[in-house]
């Protein structure tokens, strides 16, 4: 099993729907989890960390299970701006590493 | 503040060649990285800094070395450049660990060895 596995992608949806993204991690030790987003020849930026509670930011929507080794982002109301890649990191166990996992490109349509 | 920044932006270098990339952050954040992105593969962690005057080896470190001999700035050197590092690099810094913290990402070195 990979270390952060995520959904493949892309995704196109319109203006206005509700995505979600999966990621699942294999280090059970890992403590912190995170979403970021890349857009296209720039760099990453800090999106929403993820809370074992889950958590939500504004139209953004973040769940953790442990037991499952699996988080979501929650996408609501999509904006064309939205369009970016969202990478899954998590951290190693150790805090210094952060594993990123390959990202899902989305794209929304007018 | 100008956050993190990396020097140059674009590169190309014959094989063999040698070069170093410069990354200056003003954020005085004590954990700076370096990465290197590749097509249809995440992030890859090359060498990181716990603070000045240190640093270790990440998950790809062969054929790269790093100085930090000044808190803000982090160099990534390539000795002896072979097609295989042809790839976008990014530096990052954080205030605390990172598995603690928000990175922060410099605009990244596109560099390409022929």
């Amino acid at each position: 099993r990979k270390e952060v596995e995520q959904d493949p992608g892309p995704f196109n949806v319109p203006e206005g729907a509700t995505v979600a993204f999966n990621c699942t991690y294999s280090n059970s030790a890992s403590q912190s989890f995170f979403w970021y987003r890349q857009d296209c020849r720039k760099e990453p930026k800090l999106l929403m960390s993820v809370y074992s509670s889950g958590n939500e930011d504004g139209r953004f929507t973040a769940q953790l299970n442990r037991a499952s080794q699996y988080i979501s982002l929650l996408i609501r109301d999509s904006k064309l701006s939205d369009s970016a890649t969202y990478l899954c990191v998590v951290n190693r166990g150790s805090n210094y590493k952060l594993t990123f996992g390959k990202g899902t490109l989305l794209t929304v349509n007018p | 503040n100008a956050g993190v920044t990396q020097t140059p932006k674009f590169r190309v270098l014959k094989t063999g060649q040698s070069m170093t990339l410069l990354c200056a952050q003003d954020m005085n954040h004590e954990y700076m990285y370096w990465y290197r992105q590749d097509p249809g593969m995440g992030l890859r962690l090359i060498h990181y800094s716990v603070g000045e005057g240190t640093t270790a080896k990440g998950e790809v470190p062969d054929g790269y070395n790093v100085s930090r001999l000044k808190k803000q700035n982090f160099l990534l050197g390539l000795e002896s450049a072979a097609p295989s590092q042809t790839s976008v690099y990014f530096c990052a810094s954080s205030y605390r660990a990172s598995g603690l913290n928000e990175q922060f990402f410099g605009p990244g070195t596109r560099l390409t060895v022929l």
